[in-house]
């Protein structure tokens, strides 16, 4: 069975500063990973995705993610947070019904 | 880039009436779809994969008879709720996947309000 663990359920980050969310999966074979984000009232925005390859991945936004097998990790980070980053941010495995971490939101404070 | 639409975006329904969601790919032909439940605060819950043609799979604890799924075209489904109850109001997502793109990629429509009173 596919699982995805996000440990945070909420963080608040100062504008300017570096973001990492965490995402711990469970998948009995090679993931597929995914990061979204869902901004109220908008539909799930595709972040980045890992099928395989470089585990650095690149995303839209300025957004990056690493993927760790050996920590069963696809952590999402940022270097410098801009104000309309706040949003709810998933993680999501699977292929090709996607499992879902529970979300964690960001509050990014001026 | 891959569209997805979902109609309504909100609607409000009596209780014990039913209410049909539409999911429409609008540049490519999606032969499955997905469709997701997230409850206020919560993740996404896959409830259901739609192929085209086909009878739907639901996922264990999802009432099929509930739930009803069509997929009678490549770029629509329609889920619809039958006898709605207050416990069924939630936000209701749909997906696709176009197997021209990537097999393991699907792309989300905005979502559904259901409000059931």
């Amino acid at each position: 069975a596919q699982s995805v663990t996000q440990p945070d359920i909420h963080i608040t980050v100062s504008e300017g500063a570096s973001l990492e969310l965490r995402c711990n999966y469970s998948y009995g074979a090679t993931p597929y990973l995914f990061w979204y984000v869902q901004s109220p009232g908008q539909g799930l925005q595709l972040l980045l995705k890992y099928f395989s390859g470089d585990t650095l991945v690149q995303g839209i936004k300025g957004f990056e993610a690493e993927f760790k097998r050996s920590q069963s990790s696809f952590n999402l980070r940022k270097p410098s947070v801009h104000w309309s980053d706040a949003a709810e941010y998933f993680c999501a495995v699977g292929a090709p019904g996607l499992s879902f971490g529970a979300g964690t939101t960001v509050t990014v404070r001026a | 880039g891959a569209v997805v639409s979902q109609h309504p975006s909100r609607v409000i329904c009596k209780s014990g009436t039913s209410v049909k969601i539409e999911c429409r790919s609008l540049d490519f032909q999606a032969t499955t779809m997905f469709w997701y439940r997230q409850f206020p605060k919560q993740s996404l819950m896959l409830m259901a994969t739609s192929n085209e043609g086909s009878k739907a799979t639901y996922e264990q604890g999802v009432e099929k008879d509930k739930f009803l799924i069509n997929h009678a075209s490549l770029t629509l489904s329609t889920l619809t709720v039958t006898s709605a109850h207050p416990e069924d109001s939630s936000f209701y997502i749909c997906s696709a996947r176009d197997l021209g793109v990537s097999y393991n990629e699907q792309f989300f429509g905005p979502g559904t309000r259901l409000t059931v009173l």
